[in-house]
């Protein structure tokens, strides 16, 4: 069974859009995270849950909006795509917070705006 | 502002050639350390981590990384690679009590048969 599994995989839409990615972990874990990964490989939390609470809010513009409706799922919904979204979003998972805890990721989803 | 800097970009070997990928970071205070490996294709997985204790930390697949302390470095070194080791290759630092998980701008490790 897979640990981490984001939906969808790929994600081609356009300029102006609005769409969300779903994340869910069936590993008991209390926090859960969101990665962007740019072009050059780069990966940068964007945010972080502890059980359902916002703990880690990075300067992300207010067009991303996470949403998690359980402790096992973190969706993110991104409003009027913009050509600078397109990246791969990796969520992740943690017993505890702390980025002290060895992260579990997801497989990504690669999102390509148009 | 805390940084992690991985200085090789891009390393190409031969398979049985020994590796060692170059990590330091910026951030004066105790911290925890990681190495991930990302296969082509793949999610993030876990090669080691360092909390503390013995500075020389051996992970998963032979691989295996030093912490030196006053040179804010955690390399990560191989003594012989495989193909199956073409991956990139990511340092992470999280300075203690911060919940942030910083990450270095990746490795991509090439070995050639």
């Amino acid at each position: 069974d897979t640990a981490v599994s984001q939906t969808p995989k790929y994600l081609v839409t356009q300029m102006g859009n609005d769409k969300s990615i779903k994340c869910e972990q069936n590993l008991g874990h209390d926090t859960m995270y969101w990665y962007k990964q740019d072009s050059k490989k780069f990966l940068k939390i964007m945010f972080s849950y502890n059980n359902k609470e916002l703990i880690i809010n990075e300067t992300v513009p207010n067009r991303f909006s996470p949403k998690s409706p359980d402790k096992a799922h973190l969706n993110l919904h991104i409003n009027s795509l913009e050509l600078g979204d397109s990246a791969v979003y990796f969520c992740a998972s943690s017993q505890v917070p702390g980025g002290g805890q060895p992260q579990h990721f997801g497989d990504g989803t690669r999102l390509s705006i148009l | 502002a805390q940084s992690v800097s991985q200085h090789n970009h891009h390393v190409i070997l031969s398979e049985a050639a020994s590796l060692e990928l170059g990590c330091n970071y910026s951030y004066g205070g105790t911290v925890n350390l990681f190495w991930y490996v990302q296969y082509p294709g793949q999610h993030l997985q876990l090669l080691l981590k360092y909390f503390s204790g013995d500075p020389l930390v051996k992970g998963i697949k032979g691989f295996e990384a030093e912490f030196i302390k006053s040179k804010f470095s955690f390399n990560l070194r191989k003594p012989s690679v495989q193909w199956s080791d073409t991956a990139e290759y990511f340092c992470a630092v999280n300075p203690l009590n911060t919940d942030k998980l910083i990450f270095g701008t990746g490795t991509r490790l090439q070995v050639f048969p």
